[in-house]
């Protein structure tokens, strides 16, 4: 088990640039999701895909943020003209779907955004 | 909607003594309880969980929380802080229906006194 990893770790653009974020689950987990933290708050939901389905988006999604898995592995998140608003720490998990018995979610360490 | 309330923003103790981290949600069916920690600029690591039965749950690094249906409530403790443990603390409840999705209070930052 080599944890959920995100690449990269830290990124600075200039406002209006395109940036992506990639994310590689645990192997087998085919629950990944992508959230957003800002200094001095807990992280808050953006999306998440069941295997290569994305199932559910957040309102905090705005059509310049686009999240892909295409084979239910990894997963990239793409921020189109970046605005300074979006300087936050994105970060990935991933789960095995629910037995029902609740399953536990584990984060990656992150991904900082810097937009200058 | 669910919520998740950690009342305390900043937690000093000095070490050795005793924590208690309090968490309250609101959610309307059973809830999933998660407690994480996370150090600056990393990511976020589990310490306990409850899913059901015993209301008293253990995690690692010696720390338990305690579910109390009847206050909505998930309180996090550690009956001997080290230095170590100062960290930012998140609270969060599971939601089932939308593919267990986690509901984050704002945190509580830990800081202990030597």
């Amino acid at each position: 088990d080599t944890g959920v990893s995100q690449d990269p770790r830290h990124k600075i653009t200039k406002r209006g640039q395109n940036v992506t974020f990639r994310c590689d689950p645990i192997s087998e987990h085919n629950r990944l999701y992508w959230y957003r933290q800002t200094l001095g708050q807990g992280p808050e939901f953006l999306t998440y895909f069941q295997n290569e389905a994305q199932l559910e988006k957040s309102r905090l999604l705005s059509d310049r943020f686009s999240a892909e898995r295409p084979k239910g592995s990894f997963s990239t998140l793409e921020i189109q003209r970046t605005e300074q608003g979006d300087s936050a720490m994105y970060l990935c998990a991933s789960s095995s779907q629910p037995s029902g018995t609740g399953n536990t979610i584990y984060f990656g360490e992150g991904s900082w955004l810097t937009v200058v | 909607a669910q919520s998740v309330t950690q009342p305390d923003i900043h937690i000093t103790v000095s070490e050795g003594a005793s924590l208690e981290l309090r968490c309250n949600y609101s959610y309307g069916a059973t809830p999933y309880l998660f407690w994480y920690v996370q150090s600056p600029g990393q990511g976020l690591q589990l310490l306990l969980k409850y899913f059901s039965g015993d209301t008293l749950v253990q995690g690692i690094k010696g720390f338990e929380a305690e579910f109390k249906r009847s206050q909505s409530s998930f309180n996090l403790r550690k009956p001997s802080v080290h230095w170590s443990d100062a960290a930012e603390y998140f609270c969060a409840v599971g939601v089932m229906e939308y593919g267990n999705k986690l509901v984050f209070g704002a945190g509580t930052i830990l800081r202990v006194k030597s």
